[in-house]
């Protein structure tokens, strides 16, 4: 059965640098997202994305934060200058549809960031 | 907005047991879907069993089965027959017609041998 994919599974950063982490949704999937976990908390979205553009973003989701969708298949979230509040787990998922068209979201195994 | 709220933030169980997780949500749409995801240690997102608002019958998958009531916003997940295997924490999820998935607390079950 097909597959999201997240590279790294973890990532151990200082904090102000920049990191992307980087996603490959299943293949004819349309519609891509990113949440995280802060560890012992609840998975929150940050943001949807399809068509080459952000659908819907969450107010996590500020300026240091960016999403690209830069070849057929990779889909990336950077985060410019990272704090250590960024320190979480980052998980992609895609659909092939949206909402009340609904088909289910396939997440990825996440990637573990650590801020130090 | 919409929030979602799992009241129970463990649950315990034997094995070939029977267990019940509550979830409760608020929402002012009419057309939406609940989902569960289970999270085991390995940190994975594991979908479940999925249930579209528009269905008066619940979706069941194996042991797995649901009690949507849709006038009280309540989805229940109630896993038959519990393994060891389930044990994990199991997280409830709305759908709304944007796409984005608003997750509850999660409630952690322990299987007992």
């Amino acid at each position: 059965e097909p597959e999201v994919t997240q590279t790294p599974s973890h990532q151990v950063t200082q904090m102000g640098q920049e990191v992307i982490l980087r996603c490959v949704p299943i293949s004819n999937h349309l519609y891509f997202y990113w949440y995280r976990q802060i560890l012992g908390q609840k998975v929150e979205f940050l943001v949807s994305f399809y068509n080459n553009e952000i659908s819907e973003k969450s107010e996590i989701f500020d300026d240091q934060f960016s999403v690209e969708r830069p070849d057929g298949s990779n889909f990336t979230l950077k985060i410019r200058s990272t704090k250590l509040e960024d320190s979480a787990m980052y998980f992609c998922a895609s659909s092939k549809g949206q909402g009340a068209i609904n088909q289910p979201q396939h997440f990825g195994d996440g990637t573990r960031l650590s801020i130090l | 907005a919409q929030t979602v709220t799992q009241s129970q933030p463990e649950m315990s169980v034997q094995e070939a047991e029977t267990v019940t997780l509550s979830c409760t949500y608020d929402t002012s749409e009419s057309d939406y879907y609940l989902f569960w995801y289970k999270q085991p240690p390995s940190r994975q997102m594991i979908l479940v069993i999925r249930q579209e608002a528009y269905k008066q019958q619940n979706a069941t998958e194996n042991r797995f089965s649901v009690n949507f009531q849709k006038a009280a916003k309540s989805f229940s997940l109630k896993i038959s027959d519990s393994q060891l295997g389930d044990a994990a924490m199991y997280f409830c999820a709305y759908q709304d017609s944007w796409g984005k998935l608003q997750f509850g607390a999660g409630t952690q079950v322990v299987v007992t041998p």
